[in-house]
């Protein structure tokens, strides 16, 4: 199994400002994800964090909105840049495990309100 | 696309069966998930189903009929803690790809 912890695990923001929210895994992983979370809905996939390469973005979703970055096997970051209110949700990373089946392990999440 | 269907929302008894059901029409299929999430966490492992039939895990056991597209959860001896929601994912095309149904909000009452 992997550990995952986020920070921050909750903010307030302004819009128009950016987040960078930082995930760490405490084992190195082949795969990172990138899920956003309405308040009482399911999880939504943003993209695919690759490491050493560009993120893989999901129907919706584009890069300059939400900016990745995967600089080893163990930490990834998200950003949301000028932020709006439609961007309150909460945002939670997963890594693939390795084992002899696919299982993500998920994050505790990133509660994000903007005013 | 991708459509992954649950129940929103279903109630039952303390010490009780309850069934959810998952249906599904993804491109690709790589397997099927069963996570649990209580309000304000992160989901968590509950179950895993590649192959046809039931798979057992305790109190909680899963089906696949990949034909049918269709899955559920069956949880047995309901615990108030089961209280929580019970989301079906499926693994498309893409290895380590998930996508989500809605989720279940299961209640449990005395």
């Amino acid at each position: 199994s992997a550990v995952i912890s986020q920070k921050p695990s909750r903010d307030i923001c302004q819009r128009g400002t950016s987040l960078t929210i930082q995930c760490q895994v405490d084992s190195q992983v082949t795969m990172m994800f990138w899920y956003r979370q309405q308040p009482g809905q399911s999880l939504t996939l943003i993209a695919t964090a690759n490491q050493g390469s560009e993120a893989t973005y999901e129907s919706g979703f584009v890069i300059d909105k939400f900016p990745i970055s995967r600089p080893n096997l163990t930490f990834s970051t998200l950003t949301v840049s000028n932020m709006s209110p439609e961007d309150s949700s909460i945002y939670l990373c997963s890594a693939g495990s390795s084992g002899s089946f696919n299982e993500q392990f998920f994050g505790p999440g990133t509660r994000l309100t903007v005013l | 696309g991708q459509n992954i269907d649950q129940p929103t929302e279903m109630t039952a008894t303390e010490g009780a069966i309850v069934q959810i059901n998952c249906t599904y029409q993804t491109s690709g299929f790589n397997g099927l998930f069963w996570y649990q999430q209580h309000a304000g966490e992160a989901p968590t492992f509950l179950s895993y189903n590649v192959l046809d039939g039931l798979e057992e895990k305790g109190r909680f056991s899963s089906f696949l009929s990949r034909s049918k597209g269709y899955s559920y959860l069956l949880l047995k001896e309901l615990q108030m803690k089961d209280s929580a929601s019970y989301l079906c994912a499926v693994e498309g095309y893409n290895f380590n790809k998930f996508y989500f149904g809605s989720g279940t909000k299961l209640n449990v009452k005395p």
